[in-house]
């Protein structure tokens, strides 16, 4: 079955560490999106990808990074520069960006300890 | 630039419809969306209206769109314990390669 997996699902990192979130799809779609949610609160856009080996800057981009080396694969790093890092983090892609919906994957929780 | 707007929050008693709405600024919108979102899940595509249509119904749910006033609805009959979940409404258009999502509104159903 197509779909898009993120993982892993729960994640834990220690103060000053960097960490990379996994996002795969099997849907042969071009575009690819990272968004954060905090409790309470909508889809914030962190990064985004219309084709491989290209990404442009979303809302939030300050101490995240993103690579995209491959057209399934999209991963996130959550560096030491970002201040505040606890959230649910979801990936998405779609056919092509603007117009079409997004399908998303389940999501990763991250937690600083 | 483009916004999405929704009430925070809706509690229905379960056999009841609900009604979540939304208003949006872009008057070049070309699709609008309903996800839902169920507990420490990803979205899930509900719906969409394209946005030369005023209404669309899928068994239970109802899409209203007026454009006019760009506001859009959905409508959840006999809503049941497992409609509970937050709805985002989300939007597309000419001015943007990229969804615009709603705030979301959190959909309690007591019995």
């Amino acid at each position: 079955d197509g779909g898009i997996t993120q993982s892993p699902k729960y994640l834990f990192r220690k103060e000053g560490q960097n960490v990379t979130l996994s996002c795969e799809q099997n849907l042969n779609h071009d575009a690819m999106y990272w968004y954060r949610q905090d409790p309470g609160q909508g889809l914030r856009l962190i990064y985004y990808s219309q084709i491989v080996n290209d990404f442009q800057k979303g809302d939030i981009a300050e101490g995240y990074s993103v690579s995209r080396e491959k057209k399934e694969s999209f991963p996130l790093t959550v560096t030491s520069a970002q201040k505040n890092p606890t959230a649910f983090y979801l990936c998405a892609s779609s056919i092509e960006t603007g117009g079409y919906g997004y399908t998303f994957g389940s999501g990763t929780r991250l937690t600083v300890v | 630039g483009e916004d999405v707007e929704q009430s925070l929050f809706l509690s229905v008693r379960e056999g009841d419809s609900s009604v979540i709405n939304c208003t949006y600024t872009d008057s070049s919108s070309t699709y609008l969306y309903w996800y839902k979102q169920e507990p420490g899940a990803g979205l899930q595509l509900l719906t969409y209206i394209f946005s030369n249509m005023d209404m669309k119904q899928d068994q239970r749910l109802t899409v209203l769109l007026n454009k006019k006033d760009k506001h859009l609805s959905l409508r959840i009959a006999d809503t049941q314990t497992g409609d509970s979940a937050i709805y985002f409404c989300a939007e597309t258009s000419e001015n943007t390669d990229k969804l615009i999502f709603g705030t979301g509104t959190r959909l309690q159903v007591f019995p």
